[in-house]
């Protein structure tokens, strides 16, 4: 099956320092791919969708020049905290979409938990 | 107004015995898709079960079956028989537009299913 990770999996960083989780489709081309951020008992939030070669694109709401995403590759997609704070600790998980069979199948990574102290 | 709704923040059920977990949604596209995922504590994302909006017969996919209710616009997921590896977060979620259309999924609030023995 299709199989998406996640890098890191866990990290604790310092407040005002950036992170950079990245996501990769391990067997498949991944056209777009979405990013999520879920905190503790909640649902998960849509935080952009990213197409390769191309800008993301944000959900209102979600600053831009915060949470920078980078789509260099049909296998990678990058997300950076920029300038992080304790109220960004937070899980983040990305979807990977590829066509199948004439039609989108979402994979979802594993996760990244995020603490800024 | 949420897209999503799940009314029951948590759930708890016997070992064997069945349990229905609610979900009701919004939208005005004609063609849609309904999936539910599980989340157990380690956090990744675990595909159950998917119905397409012209899916006359409900899906069924081992111990999970999907109660469709279009004119109802709800998408009740059914587990029978449960087992204490049942115990997690249950998501409802959905994506606007066909299965070609490649759009990001939605999701409700989550119920957290708790089962004992």
């Amino acid at each position: 099956g299709a199989v998406v990770s996640q890098h890191p999996s866990r990290v604790i960083c310092k407040s005002g320092t950036s992170v950079k989780i990245e996501c990769r489709s391990l067997d498949f081309q991944a056209t777009t791919m979405f990013w999520y951020r879920q905190f503790p008992k909640q649902s998960l939030m849509l935080m952009a969708t990213s197409n390769e070669g191309s800008k993301a694109t944000y959900e209102q709401g979600v600053e831009k020049d915060k949470f920078l995403i980078n789509h260099a590759s049909l296998t990678l997609s990058t997300l950076t905290v920029t300038s992080a704070h304790p109220e960004d600790s937070s899980f983040y998980i990305c979807s990977a979409q590829t066509l199948a069979g004439g039609t989108y199948e979402q994979y979802f990574g594993p996760g990244t938990r995020l603490t800024v102290t | 107004a949420q897209k999503i709704t799940q009314t029951q923040p948590g759930m708890f059920v016997q070992e064997k015995e069945a349990v229905t977990l609610d979900c009701t949604y919004d939208t005005s596209d004609q063609s849609y898709g309904l999936f539910w995922y599980k989340q157990p504590s380690s956090g990744e994302m675990i595909f159950l079960i998917y119905q397409g909006s012209y899916d006359e017969q409900n899906a069924t996919e081992g111990r999970y079956s999907l109660n469709f209710q279009k004119a109802r616009k709800s998408a009740n997921l059914v587990i029978s028989a449960s087992q204490l590896g049942d115990s997690a977060m249950y998501f409802c979620a959905m994506r606007e537009g066909s299965r070609q259309a490649g759009t990001a999924l939605i999701f409700g609030k989550g119920t957290t299913l708790s089962v004992s023995s």
